[in-house]
């Protein structure tokens, strides 16, 4: 099993709709991101927490809201999609004092 | 201005041969580290490698190594005797300053195909 778990792995959904992607993770870790990987873009940052009680913004968070439920759940809303938003959304993790971040295997969301 | 720049959108490499990815960044920290990520087409992200600023040997990870030029600012990923499951998208990342816990910054990533 993997240790960052991104659950729904695919969704189609319409315009308007409201969506949330979960991340939940076995290592650990108290730091934990939200990122989203469009074609040419690479990878831009969304929201990112460092525990339960410490969540901040990233690069790219309009349109988009974050929920760290306990330390091994942080979850990503989208309250309504639009077609801009069709993307792969990648969880990642990482300790304090860890170095590189350890990522999921990406939650493809796809917005008629 | 881009903090990190991959210039290369696409590379093509014989099996067996060495490729060497390109990343220059941009920061006024003189405390980064540099990653390189692997991305293939099953879309997981992979950590391949990793760079200090402060590291005066270039990194190494048995077929990766990390081309560390710091006055030029530039992390080339060199990848040896390439294989065909090096195929893959590659992300050159940073993340500036002294604190580990900021975030990593990618860039727009090059497509390597291995070819046989």
């Amino acid at each position: 099993d993997a240790d960052v778990t991104q659950t729904p792995r695919n969704r189609i959904t319409k315009t308007g709709k409201r969506i949330m992607l979960e991340c939940s993770q076995t290592k650990g870790h108290d730091r934990m991101y939200w990122y989203r990987q469009d074609p040419g873009l690479g990878l831009r940052l969304i929201y990112y927490s460092f525990d339960v009680k410490d969540i901040n913004k990233g690069e790219i968070s309009d349109g988009y809201s974050v929920s760290r439920q306990a330390q091994a759940k942080f979850s990503l809303s989208l309250e309504s999609a639009i077609p801009n938003q069709t993307a792969l959304y990648f969880c990642a993790t990482n300790i304090k004092q860890g170095r590189e971040l350890f990522f999921g295997e990406g939650s493809r969301l796809t917005v008629l | 201005a881009q903090k990190i720049t991959q210039t290369q959108p696409g590379m093509f490499v014989q099996e067996k041969e060495a490729v060497t990815l390109d990343c220059t960044y941009d920061t006024s920290d003189q405390s980064y580290g540099l990653f390189w990520y692997k991305q293939p087409s099953s879309g997981e992200m992979i950590f391949l490698i990793y760079q200090g600023s402060y590291d005066e040997q270039n990194a190494t990870e048995g077929r990766y190594s990390l081309n560390f030029q710091k006055a030029r600012k530039s992390a080339n990923l060199v990848i040896s005797a390439s294989q065909l499951g090096d195929s893959a998208m590659y992300f050159c990342a940073m993340r500036e300053g002294p604190r580990v816990e900021r975030a990593l910054t990618f860039g727009s990533g090059t497509r390597l195909q291995v070819q046989p």
